[in-house]
């Protein structure tokens, strides 16, 4: 089993649906969870980042994660032509020390106007 | 805002070359990260450095060498162009204390 698992896609939506994009992970130990949007043919962006459950919202953006279900979400609202991008998650079992991200695969969405 | 910036965007170099890939970070950072990316493998880590002269081995270091001599400059070596090299490299970097990277625009390397 991989440790990250994310649907590549790709997901095409209308302009000003709520989209929903998910990650499930194997290791328990991670604690620290991150979305990045990535451009075509540029680097990723950092979006949302959370520590241990819950969610966090930002704008039109809201990240949710169940550590008991080992699943992490991010939903937008009000989806924008301007959201087409490539979504990754990332997570680590801890910050400072533990360098290392595990990231998904990335899921490529495209809003349609 | 923290700002990573990679030396090119696109490169071009034949088999058998030596190729540097330089990033430069201004935020003071103490850990930074070399990723290939290619269609359908994701991110891989190829070496990091978490202080100067300090490097430790990714989960892909074969063919590759670091070099972190200053704090804000980590360069990615291919001794060796190979085909197989192609690929995008993104550079990160994070403070010591936090996990969230942030990424380079990334270089489009092209082997041929």
């Amino acid at each position: 089993q991989k440790e990250v698992e994310q649907d590549p896609g790709p997901l095409s939506v209308p302009e000003g649906a709520i989209v929903s994009l998910n990650c499930t992970y194997s290791n328990s130990a991670f604690q620290y969870f991150m979305w990045y949007r990535q451009y075509s043919r540029k680097g990723p962006e950092l979006l949302m980042y959370t520590y241990s459950s819950g969610n966090k919202e930002d704008g039109r953006f809201t990240a949710q994660v169940d550590k008991s279900s080992k699943y992490i979400s991010l939903f937008i609202r009000d989806s924008q032509p301007s959201d087409s991008a490539t979504y990754l998650c990332a997570m680590s079992a801890s910050g400072g020390s533990n360098y290392k991200l595990t990231f998904g695969k990335g899921t490529l969405l495209t809003v349609n106007p | 805002d923290v700002k990573v910036t990679q030396s090119s965007r696109y490169l071009v170099k034949r088999t058998g070359e030596k190729v540097f890939l330089e990033c430069v970070q201004d935020m003071d950072h103490e850990n930074m990260f070399w990723y290939r990316q290619d269609p359908g493998l994701g991110l891989r880590l190829i070496y990091f450095s978490y202080d100067v002269k300090m490097k430790e081995k990714g989960d892909i270091p074969e063919g590759y060498s670091v070099s972190r001599e200053k704090k804000e400059r980590f360069s990615l070596i291919l001794e060796s162009a190979s085909t197989n090299q192609t690929s995008m490299y993104l550079c990160a970097s994070v403070e010591g204390t936090r996990s969230e990277q942030f990424f380079g625009p990334g270089t489009r390397l092209t082997v041929l």
